[in-house]
């Protein structure tokens, strides 16, 4: 069973639509992440999410909002999409946020592409 | 702001040597450190995790240390193989804003 799974793998489209990604994680976690990798390969947090709590990094336009139906989903919808968002988008879990020994486990990736 | 410097960027030795990669960051203040290895293609595998209060932790042939004082991470790998090719991240923070990563080190391993 895949821990932390995200669809879909690849997402080509046209400048100015709407898309989401989904995110699901098997592992009982309380938190959920989305990072982005841009094309240098720099990873970087974009929210972190748990039951009670999102943590916006200011960088993220707000074209960006996650949505969680519940604890074991995160999906990533974004608005009016832009040449820039292109990337490789990455879903992560862990057991909670604030200890110290939390491994984090990462999905496999959604790469985007905006033409 | 947290930074993280990894070096070298990448780097290929041939099979069987022992290898070292660096890492540093700028802000003490963290839970932890990981250290990812991330295939083509693929997500990310975490390897190793140093908690704050902790200077290292092995996992078969790796080994990685920290010393917070200084901002600094060693990867040591062992006796290399081949399939220990990969891009390795190292990461620092943790808690509800996430991991810092560095732009990692391309590694080839020369069979």
């Amino acid at each position: 069973d895949t821990a932390v799974s995200q669809t879909p793998k690849y997402l080509v489209t046209q400048m100015g639509n709407d898309k989401s990604i989904k995110c699901e994680q098997n592992l009982g976690h309380d938190t959920m992440y989305w990072y982005k990798q841009d094309s240098k390969k720099f990873l970087k947090i974009m929210f972190s999410y748990n039951n009670k709590e999102l943590i916006i990094n200011e960088t993220v336009p707000n074209r960006f909002s996650p949505k969680s139906p519940d604890k074991a989903h995160l999906n990533l919808h974004i608005n009016s999409l832009e040449l820039g968002d292109s990337a490789v988008y990455f879903c992560a879990s862990s057991h909670t946020a604030t200890a110290t020994n939390e491994k984090l486990f990462f999905g496999s990736g959604t790469q985007l592409s905006v033409l | 702001k947290q930074e993280v410097t990894q070096i070298p960027a990448a780097l290929s030795v041939p099979e069987g040597e022992n290898l070292v990669l660096n890492c540093s960051f700028t802000d003490s203040a963290i839970y932890n450190l990981q250290w990812f290895r991330q295939d083509p293609g693929k997500g990310l595998t975490s390897l190793l995790l140093i908690q704050s209060s902790q200077r290292e932790q092995t996992s078969g042939r790796l080994n990685a240390s920290l010393d917070k004082s200084s901002g600094r991470s060693t990867l040591y790998i062992a006796a290399s193989q081949p399939g220990d090719s990969a891009t390795y991240l190292c990461a620092v923070g943790g808690g509800a804003d996430g991991l810092t990563f560095g732009k990692g080190t391309h590694l080839i391993i020369q069979p």
